[in-house]
């Protein structure tokens, strides 16, 4: 089954904590994206990855820290400088090759995250 | 970064055509239109995008006017799982990025 996965589904943290959140694809894909999303609102970029061992910061990136180390995985850590960490994260994937007007990006299942 | 606008909420009849519009007055002329939908605590799927010309797949239909600065996403006979929040995006021409306004709930009802 090609896709994205993310695990886990719900995660718990106490504050000041870090907690590093995975996502991992199996199609082939050279970009993956890190989002974020608050109740009742749209997804916020966080970090983007369009190659291996390289990444760039995203709308969002002061509290989080990401790697790039294998082609199929992208972790997420959320550090605790991130002053509201409780969201729900979601990973994406792209083709990343051609043209970036037409890239087409893929989402996992997400991650819901709260900081007690 | 062009904007979008989108109405909050719209329902639909189940069987019936949803017609979801969408404005994008800002819109350059080498930016596309995306359409993904995200149903309740998942991740939003991929529904479709255009430039210029109308497409449709599987799932639906992208019509955009020729100016360009509106398009409407029509799901040709909804069902109670296409209920969801519809997201129309324009795609920044010079990054990956998706900006993700507050969407349109659709609600298909029996």
């Amino acid at each position: 089954d090609g896709g994205i996965t993310q695990s886990p589904k719900y995660l718990f943290r106490k504050e000041g904590q870090n907690v590093t959140l995975s996502c991992e694809q199996n199609l082939n894909h050279d970009a993956m994206y890190w989002y974020r999303q608050d109740p009742g609102q749209g997804l916020r970029l966080i970090y983007y990855s369009q190659i291996v061992n390289d990444f760039q910061k995203g709308d969002i990136a002061e509290g989080y820290s990401v790697s790039r180390e294998k082609k199929e995985s992208f972790p997420l850590t959320v550090t605790s400088a991130q002053k509201n960490p409780t969201a729900f994260y979601l990973c994406a994937s792209s083709m990343g090759r051609g043209s970036p007007f037409t890239d087409t990006q893929y989402f996992g299942p997400g991650t819901r995250l709260t900081v007690l | 970064d062009a904007k979008t606008t989108q109405p909050p909420s719209m329902d639909c009849a189940e069987g019936r055509a949803a017609n979801l519009p969408c404005n994008h007055s800002t819109i350059s002329g080498n930016e596309y239109v995306y359409w993904y939908r995200q149903i309740h605590s998942q991740g939003p799927q991929y529904i479709i995008h255009g430039l210029k010309n109308n497409e449709t797949n599987e799932m639906a239909s992208l019509i955009i006017t020729e100016d360009r600065k509106s398009s409407t996403l029509i799901l040709p006979h909804a069902t109670l799982r296409d209920t969801a929040v519809y997201y129309c995006i324009v795609r920044p021409f010079n990054t990956g990025k998706l900006i993700f306004g507050q969407g349109t709930t659709l609600q298909v009802k029996p």
